[in-house]
């Protein structure tokens, strides 16, 4: 079974920095790209970024919201993926989902929140 | 960005009654190796979305085949043959043709 689970939320003061983690298991993890999307109380959902596989060059890709400040890393080695987010904003405050995108299935952890907030 | 418009934003529905959600792109979302991305999410009450349909019309693994979806270039539809009670939630279009992916604002489906 595919599980992805997401750690390293909480509480945050604006400008600070924090670090999500996405747990997987279930697959081979170094086949796929990685993403991240979010959503803000209340709110619909915002793709935060991607990366690809290693086989498709480990790139990245970022929404404009994000771009600069958050980056996506992965390690193949632990099957995890990072979301490394710096200078943090009150509006960056959301459930910060894992998600494997793929045409054969598109599982998405159980999200984690994050809240900006002096 | 693309901006992805469904309607309506919120849904009444009666058990058993067919029901369709529209799903508008500001530009066309065939990609240039000639596949259309453009994705249904269900996001129950208090879990996780799931996907439904990708590629238009394909539905995912589990998904009842109640579930259909439609369309081409800009103008997408989800359609529920006949409404279950579990159908209540909201639904999500998507497109992964461009970056940034980017998803509708949402329709709330409610009994």
């Amino acid at each position: 079974e595919v599980q992805l689970v997401e750690s390293g939320g909480g509480l945050i003061q604006p400008g600070r920095s924090l670090r999500l983690s996405c747990t997987t298991s279930g697959f081979t993890f170094g086949d796929y790209a990685m993403g991240w999307v979010r959503q803000t109380p209340g709110k619909g959902l915002e793709w935060v970024g991607l990366i690809r596989s290693k086989p498709n060059g480990g790139t990245t890709e970022y929404a404009a919201s994000v771009k600069g400040r958050f980056t996506i890393s992965r390690d193949d080695s632990k099957s995890i993926a990072y979301l490394q987010m710096n200078g943090l904003k009150t509006e960056d405050t959301a459930v910060y989902y894992c998600v494997r995108p793929h045409s054969s299935g598109w599982p998405w952890g159980q999200g984690t929140l994050v809240t900006v907030s002096s | 960005d693309v901006v992805m418009t469904q309607s309506p934003l919120s849904l009444p529905v009666t058990l058993g009654q067919p029901a369709s959600i529209s799903c508008r792109s500001s530009q066309s979302l065939v990609h240039s190796d000639g596949n259309t991305y453009l994705s249904w999410f269900q996001q129950r009450p208090g879990q996780s979305p799931r996907r439904l349909i990708y590629r238009v019309s394909n539905r995912d693994s589990g998904v009842p085949d109640r579930f259909s979806g439609s369309g081409s270039g800009t103008d997408f539809t989800l359609q529920i043959s006949r409404v279950e009670a579990e159908d209540v939630g909201v639904f999500y279009c998507m497109q992964s043709t461009h970056w940034p992916r980017t998803f509708g604002q949402g329709t709330k489906v409610e009994i």
